[in-house]
């Protein structure tokens, strides 16, 4: 499994948009870039995830880079209550095994 | 849909003694899997099911932990002589497995607090 790389914390003004990146250098053709949050004290949510072209739903954007190498995670409007850990984790189709890594956390501003 | 159960939600118990977690998935969810997750950390990888099989155990995991899914639905996780680096929250999660192209959405429940004095 691809070991991912993300920035400890960032913060964001509410309303501007989060821009969460996360490095994969070592994914492989069948790993999926998934995105989860964890708000404190919850289990992990779903946000998003892709394999090679971008995505977009209710909750979130996802690019990843050509070389899928790399991925940001895009909150178009953050709000208070998207300050959560977030997680990129690079999943095999084969075996569908989750490794967390620690996240980044975003604190989001009034 | 009534989410993924998890029970108990909190339990203390003194070093040495026996735990048992148990999981109740989504309906028809025949993937089910177990994390820990200590403060400022991200949910570690224990183990996971498809169906009744378990797939894999982290390497990493004491033997003294075991878990099991006997009918592919409920799942539950056994600590034997606890210890206090035991103290954590244990996160239960169910997903469907239905093919390609699969979301693999993982779906998580609230977690079972253990506290080892």
């Amino acid at each position: 499994d691809a070991k991912t790389t993300q920035p400890t914390s960032m913060d964001c003004a509410e309303g501007r948009a989060a821009n969460l990146p996360c490095n994969h250098s070592t994914i492989s053709g069948n790993e999926y870039v998934y995105w989860y949050r964890q708000i404190h004290s919850q289990g992990p949510q779903y946000i998003i995830h892709g394999l090679k072209n971008n995505e977009t739903n209710e909750m979130a954007s996802l690019i990843i880079t050509e070389d899928r190498k790399s991925s940001t995670l895009i909150l178009p409007h953050a709000m208070l209550r998207d300050t959560a850990v977030y997680y990129c984790i690079a999943v095999s189709s084969g075996t569908y095994k989750y490794i967390f890594g620690t996240g980044t956390r975003l604190k989001v501003l009034a | 849909d009534t989410g993924v159960s998890q029970n108990p939600r909190h339990k203390i118990t003194k070093r040495g003694q026996n735990v048992t977690f148990r999981c109740d998935p989504i309906s028809e969810h025949n993937r089910l899997y177990w994390y820990r997750q200590t403060l400022g950390q991200g949910p570690e990888f224990l183990t996971y099911f498809q169906n009744e099989a378990q797939l894999e155990k982290s390497r990493l995991l004491s033997d003294r932990f075991s878990a099991e899914r006997p009918k592919g639905s409920f799942s539950t996780l056994e600590i034997q002589r606890t210890e206090q680096g035991d103290s954590a929250m244990y996160l239960c999660a169910s997903s469907l497995k239905t093919g390609t192209p699969n979301t693999g959405e993982l779906f998580f429940g609230e977690g079972s607090r253990l506290t080892v004095l």
